[in-house]
């Protein structure tokens, strides 16, 4: 199956510091990518939707000032946590969508764990 | 817009007994159900997924069954094993495989 891959894997930073987590599908093109936030024993929630060319769309309630999303490429997507705070801590995960035939599949990224201190 | 939901949200079985976790959607629009298992600190990872044309398909010990007109489709896994146990999301969406709303998760345990 289609490879997604996360960097960095997990970061802790002192708040007010700002947090880039790379997105990369390695062996497909992603003109759109998905980026999550999952709290402990939460479900994943969608934070955006990436594009490749264009600006991100963002779910209702997440700051588009906070968390800049830029789709450089056809295979990589960046999500920069700015200023952030302990409240910011989370589970951050994409995913990318693989076209088929019948329909598209999600392959998610291994995930990147902040802890802001 | 969409709102999935799931039960129960902590499950506990017997090795080699079988589980079963019922998710209900609400947008009657939806037509793609994946279910993802996600281990503890780990990426999800697709199980077996079901289109809004298909009442039931299996893989192996994993089958997911579909009621569209309840709006409901459901997981069952069959002889449970330990390695079976983690957090599994059922998940809805439009335009097969676009617009994800995922719901909030069973936490299924296999006691050996």
């Amino acid at each position: 199956g289609a490879v997604v891959s996360q960097h960095p894997s997990r970061v802790i930073c002192k708040s007010g510091t700002s947090v880039k987590i790379e997105c990369r599908s390695l062996d497909f093109q992603a003109t759109t990518m998905f980026w999550y936030r999952q709290f402990p024993k939460q479900s994943l929630m969608l934070m955006a939707t990436s594009n490749e060319g264009s600006k991100a769309t963002y779910e209702q309630g997440v700051e588009k000032d906070k968390f800049l999303i830029n789709h450089a490429s056809l295979t990589l997507s960046t999500l920069t946590v700015t200023s952030a705070h302990p409240e910011d801590s989370s589970f951050y995960i994409c995913s990318a969508p693989v076209r088929g035939v019948l329909q598209e599949t999600q392959y998610f990224g291994p995930g990147t764990r902040l802890l802001v201190l | 817009g969409e709102n999935v939901e799931q039960h129960p949200s902590t499950l506990s079985v017997q090795e080699g007994d079988s589980a079963v976790i019922k998710c209900t959607y609400s947008d009657s629009a939806s037509n793609y159900f994946p279910w993802y298992k996600q281990e503890l600190g780990k990426r999800p990872q697709l199980i077996i997924d079901i289109r809004s044309n298909v009442g039931e398909k299996k893989d192996q010990r994993i089958a997911v069954t579909l009621n569209k007109t309840a709006k409901h489709f459901s997981l069952h896994i069959t002889e449970t094993q330990p390695e079976d146990s983690a957090v599994y999301f059922c998940a809805a969406s439009k335009n097969y495989g676009q617009n994800f709303v995922f719901g909030p998760g069973t936490r299924l345990s296999v006691l050996p």
